[in-house]
């Protein structure tokens, strides 16, 4: 089945720094998104990107979409050890809008 | 938050019982999926339903059943517990399936022994 896949698996900086994570999908979208997940809990909105979009941005966030390439990458400017957390990107499906298809996701860890 | 609750949020059964996890939403969105969440899997979609007694297969449907009588409420039924069905279970909920975000409850831990 069609799904994201996040790169890497698992990312650690510190405060600072920014974090990039990328996401590879295999068939046609209508649009990604991304979601973050703290530990124990469910998974929240942060973004979503249209296929006909190229970039977006919401506050430290930066989604860029490459549909072309069927990719994605969230990039986190100045990170705080409060985005530690699991990110998850997820498409639709062009020819099945009713559902998303989730990644693995990317564990980025933020050091103080 | 968008209003979603889960219950129970914590079950612990055995091997062949019945086990029914509940979804609540208090938003009236049209969507309510039921996802799987195992380590090295990230969030597998089991079933989902798209208006009051439209349900669909997702991509780990066997073993489990669904049933959404009225909006606000969706139901994950495991027939018969198997320990490979040992997992968090997520329900979310949306507006317009995958045009739009979803809004996830806090999960179910459920363990089968």
């Amino acid at each position: 089945s069609q799904q994201g896949e996040e790169d890497p698996q698992a990312l650690s900086i510190q405060e600072g720094e920014n974090a990039t994570m990328n996401c590879s999908y295999k068939t046609s979208i209508n649009n990604l998104q991304w979601y973050r997940q703290n530990s124990g809990r469910g998974l929240v909105h942060l973004i979503l990107i249209r296929s006909n979009e190229r970039e977006k941005h919401s506050g430290r966030l930066r989604v860029t979409l490459d549909t072309s390439k069927k990719s994605s990458s969230l990039l986190i400017t100045a990170s705080r050890a409060a985005d530690t957390a699991s990110y998850f990107c997820a498409t639709d499906a062009a020819r099945n809008t009713d559902k998303l298809i989730f990644g693995t996701g990317t564990r980025l860890q933020v050091f103080p | 938050d968008a209003g979603i609750t889960q219950s129970p949020r914590h079950k612990v059964t055995e091997t062949g019982t019945p086990v029914t996890l509940r979804c609540h939403q208090t938003e009236n969105h049209r969507y309510m999926y039921w996802y799987r969440q195992d380590p090295g899997h990230g969030l597998r979609l089991i079933h989902y339903s798209y208006g009051v007694k439209d349900t669909d297969k997702g991509e780990v449907s066997d073993g489990y059943s669904v049933s959404r009588s009225k909006t606000e409420d969706f139901l994950l039924t495991l027939e018969s517990a198997t320990s490979s069905q040992t997992s968090v279970y997520f329900c979310a909920t949306g507006l317009a399936g995958g045009y739009n975000e979803q809004f996830f409850g806090p999960g179910t831990r459920l363990t089968v022994l």
